[in-house]
């Protein structure tokens, strides 16, 4: 079984400010992907970041990059230069590669984000 | 190209009656995933679609059931509501079985009354 671990419920940043969430994970598969989703108040699931267990080099787009300690089973999001608009629930994720489950995505609880102007 | 589309935005229901979400994936998508946010129990996994077949269900009782048509769309039944079954629902489509993206739908907020 796959579990997700958000220790921070709420996290607040000042704007333009870098901010770390941090993100847990236990799982036996050998082969998992690693998910960052961004959540505004609209309910709408927002696509951030992707990074699979074999990458060795840790995932960024653009603002966001996926520091990926496999040893530590860690998968935290940085956002650099924190912008109003980053206010939401962000949620980690990940699923197996190479399963009959191959789709299921198993979700952590989520940070609240909050940038401060 | 239009987003994944979930039809209707907002739902009230009452104990005991049934109810049906439409979901609409990205044009040339072929699997939609579901599933339930619950402030209490956090977003958990409903049910996957791909090429009319469901690959995969997660841990909830036979009331909830779905199905996906030759053109991609899907629906979600939920029969005998029960107040816990207040929620968001979520639709994801991705272009592939196999595609890591999946693009999440704005979502149908039931609340059963």
């Amino acid at each position: 079984a796959q579990k997700i671990t958000q220790t921070q419920p709420g996290m607040f940043v000042q704007e333009k400010e870098a901010v770390t969430l941090d993100c847990t994970y236990d799982t036996s598969d050998q082969s998992y992907g690693l998910f960052w989703y961004k959540q505004p108040s609209s309910g709408e699931m927002i696509f951030l970041i992707y990074q699979g267990s074999y990458d060795e080099q840790n995932a960024t787009e653009g603002r966001y990059s996926l520091n990926f300690q496999k040893a530590r089973k860690s998968a935290n999001l940085v956002i650099s230069a924190s912008q109003l608009g980053d206010s939401a629930m962000y949620f980690c994720a990940m699923r197996d590669l190479f399963s009959g489950s191959a789709r299921q995505l198993t979700f952590g609880s989520g940070t609240q984000l909050t940038v401060l102007p | 190209k239009a987003g994944v589309t979930q039809t209707p935005r907002y739902l009230i229901k009452t104990r005991g009656q049934q109810v049906t979400l439409s979901c609409s994936p990205i044009s040339g998508h072929r699997s939609v995933s579901w599933y339930q946010q619950t402030p209490g129990q956090g977003l958990q996994f409903l049910f996957e679609y791909f090429s009319e077949t469901q690959r995969n269900k997660g841990n909830f009782p036979g009331r909830f059931s779905g199905r996906q048509f030759s053109n991609s769309r899907s629906e979600m039944n939920v029969s005998t509501l029960e107040l816990g079954d207040s929620a968001l629902y979520l639709c994801a489509s991705s272009l592939t079985d196999s595609y890591n993206e999946q693009f999440f739908g704005p979502g149908t907020r039931l609340t059963v009354l």
